[in-house]
């Protein structure tokens, strides 16, 4: 079973509209959880973290996770076409410091 | 500015030779780590530090060395026993504990001619 799972797209997703993307991890020690942004041939950018189940919000961005179902998502409402990039999710364990990353989902916003 | 700071940006080695990637964090960051990148592909963790004189093996270790004699600096040395190693890399560092986010590099990208 892989540690971190994305589906790898691409996703396509008119302007506008909302941009759900799942990622799913093996680890039931992971606590924080973490979505970077990348552009093509760039570095990947923090864009949302969240730490306990539920939903949290910043601008038109929402996180939600399920430690009991070992799920965390993205939410991009009002999908605008700078949002078309590769998002990537990582878990982080309290054990120790070692990150791992889902392969990434690449989202197109469709003009 | 605060910063991690990636040299070279680009690199090109003929194979059988070495190369070492440069990483300097001014962040007073305890943990780094270094990344490779693939077309279309995520990251997959090659090496990772938590404390200056230690490192730990990430997923794709075989092929490369890193050192961590300064908690500023974590070089990556690419060597002739990897055998593909044309890709992206990145550095990243955190500054540990419960909820660390990463801070990255610009990367460094690597060809093999």
């Amino acid at each position: 079973q892989k540690e971190v799972e994305q589906n790898s797209g691409p996703l396509s997703v008119p302007e506008g509209a909302i941009a759900s993307l799942n990622c799913t991890y093996s680890d039931r020690g992971s606590q924080s959880f973490f979505w970077y942004r990348q552009y093509s041939g760039k570095s990947p950018e923090l864009i949302m973290s969240i730490y306990s189940n539920g939903d949290k919000e910043d601008g038109r961005f929402t996180a939600q996770l399920n430690k009991a179902s070992q799920y965390v998502s993205l939410l991009i409402r009002d999908s605008q076409p700078s949002d078309s990039a590769t998002y990537l999710c990582a878990p982080t364990l309290n054990r120790d410091d070692k990150i791992i990353f889902g392969k990434g989902t690449r989202l197109h916003i469709l003009p | 500015d605060g910063g991690i700071t990636q040299s070279p940006k680009y690199l090109f080695r003929k194979e059988g030779q070495n190369v070492t990637l440069s990483c300097e964090q001014n962040l007073n960051h305890d943990a780094m780590y270094w990344y490779r990148q693939d077309p279309g592909q995520g990251l997959r963790l090659i090496y990772y530090s938590q404390i200056v004189n230690d490192f730990q093996k990430g997923d794709i270790a075989e092929g490369y060395s890193v050192s961590r004699e300064k908690k500023e600096s974590f070089p990556l040395t690419v060597t002739s026993a990897q055998k593909n190693p044309t890709a992206f890399y990145l550095c990243a560092s955190s500054i540990g504990g419960n909820r660390r986010r990463l801070f990255f590099g610009e990367g460094s990208r690597l060809t093999v001619l």
